[in-house]
This record gives structure tokens, sequence and C-alpha cells, in this order.
């Protein structure tokens, strides 16, 4: 119940295309769900996050799309880049404390 | 304003030996939380500390790991007789609240930790 199951495992998007990553839930009462970008020996760095009640949040090309009824949301990430290049995680816990990562999406944009 | 800070970035330790990990969070937060990252895996979740508290361990091994975040100074990870299994990159992370809006979690860079 308190896990977050993250697809696909890899990513190749062509340069200007859009990226979609997806997550799912089971624990009803997560009300908080951020999604990380890592570079390959960095530390994960907060890109965007939602809280359940909102249905989508766009931050420049990046959106989160929420569906609180299908447990699901995603990251959608307009005009790719490869810039963009990197892995990325879903997050959610409830109420604070621990975040509970869904397994990592490793994106490649090609130019 | 700095960002989390982790300390040292790479460490290498021989089986048997302790291996010590600091975090200092950003100014202005007083939760921290440690994670661990093997190879090619996500992140999993340690422990949960406040000021002088351990608020949520149930993420820590039951033996050789202990995480203490005193009223002055960083945030200890400490890794006792370490294992090759022990090999991973360990993050830190801090936010200024608990929970609610403002609890957002901000990562260190991490300790790659390598046990020979």
């Amino acid at each position: 119940q308190q896990q977050v199951k993250q697809s696909p495992q890899s990513l190749i998007v062509q340069k200007g295309g859009i990226s979609i990553i997806n997550c799912a839930y089971e624990n009803t009462a997560f009300d908080y769900f951020p999604w990380y970008q890592q570079f390959p020996g960095k530390g994960p760095a907060l890109l965007i996050a939602i809280r359940p009640d909102v249905s989508e949040k766009k931050e420049g090309r990046f959106t989160i799309s929420f569906n609180k009824s299908a447990k699901q949301f995603s990251l959608h990430i307009m005009d790719s880049q490869p810039g963009d290049s990197a892995t990325y995680f879903c997050a959610a816990n409830n109420q604070g404390g621990k975040l509970i990562f869904g397994q990592g999406t490793e994106l490649s944009v090609k130019p | 304003n700095a960002g989390v800070m982790q300390n040292p970035r790479h460490l290498v330790r021989r089986r048997g030996q302790e291996a010590r990990l600091r975090c200092s969070p950003m100014k202005g937060h007083s939760h921290v939380y440690w994670y661990r990252q093997l190879p090619e895996e996500g992140l999993k979740f340690m422990v949960y500390l406040q000021k002088e508290n351990i608020i949520d361990e149930s993420g820590m091994p039951k033996e050789r790991f202990s995480a203490e975040f005193p009223k002055e100074g960083p945030s200890i990870l400490r890794i006792q007789q370490v294992v090759r299994g022990d090999s991973a990159a360990y993050f830190c992370a801090s936010s200024p609240r608990a929970s609610g809006k403002g609890n957002e979690q901000f990562f260190g860079p991490g300790t790659r930790l390598t046990v020979l």
C-alpha cells in the first residue's frame, strides 16, 4: 500500500517531442506528489509538485496531471530538449514525513 | 541561501570500518531526512529527524546504522562495521516544515560510500 509504481523504466524522445512519465499509487492518504530530476552524480532536484485538490499544475514546459479517482499522476515535458536528459522520480507522502519514491525513469532526448 | 550540504562527497571504507556521513540542512530548516540509493535503483527512505529527536526510523536497518541531529551541528548518519552491501549513495534532504504547504524536501549532493 505504500508503493508508488512508475513507468516506463526508460524513455527515448526526439528533441521537440513530448515526454510522458506515469505513476500510480494505492494509499489514498497520500496528499503530496512531487517530481524530482536527477543528473548523474548529483542529488535529486525538486522539479514540480501537486496536491490532490487540483487536477493539473503547469510550470514552464513541465506539467503534472493528477487523476484522484484513478490514483494516478503523470509528468509531461513539452518541447523536450537534450538538456532534459536525466532520471526522473515521482514520489508521494502523507502529511509530510518520508517520501515514497517510484523506481525512476531514465529519459534520453535525442537531438 | 546555501543549499543542503553533505560531506564527505566520496567515502571509501574497508569492511569492518565505521562510516560517518554529515548533513547540514538549509538555513531555517529543522527537519532532516536520510535516503539511500543503491546502484540502478530508486531512493529508499531511512530516517526522519527533527532537532534532537528521531521522528521516524522505519527505514533504518536494525543493526549497525544510527542517526542523530543534535541541537548544534550537522545531522550524522553512522554506519558501524560496514559491509560491501552498504556501498551506495546516501542523500540527505531538509524541509522547513513537517507537513502542509512548505514541507518540500530539498536534497543535498549526496555521499557516495564505497566499501572495499
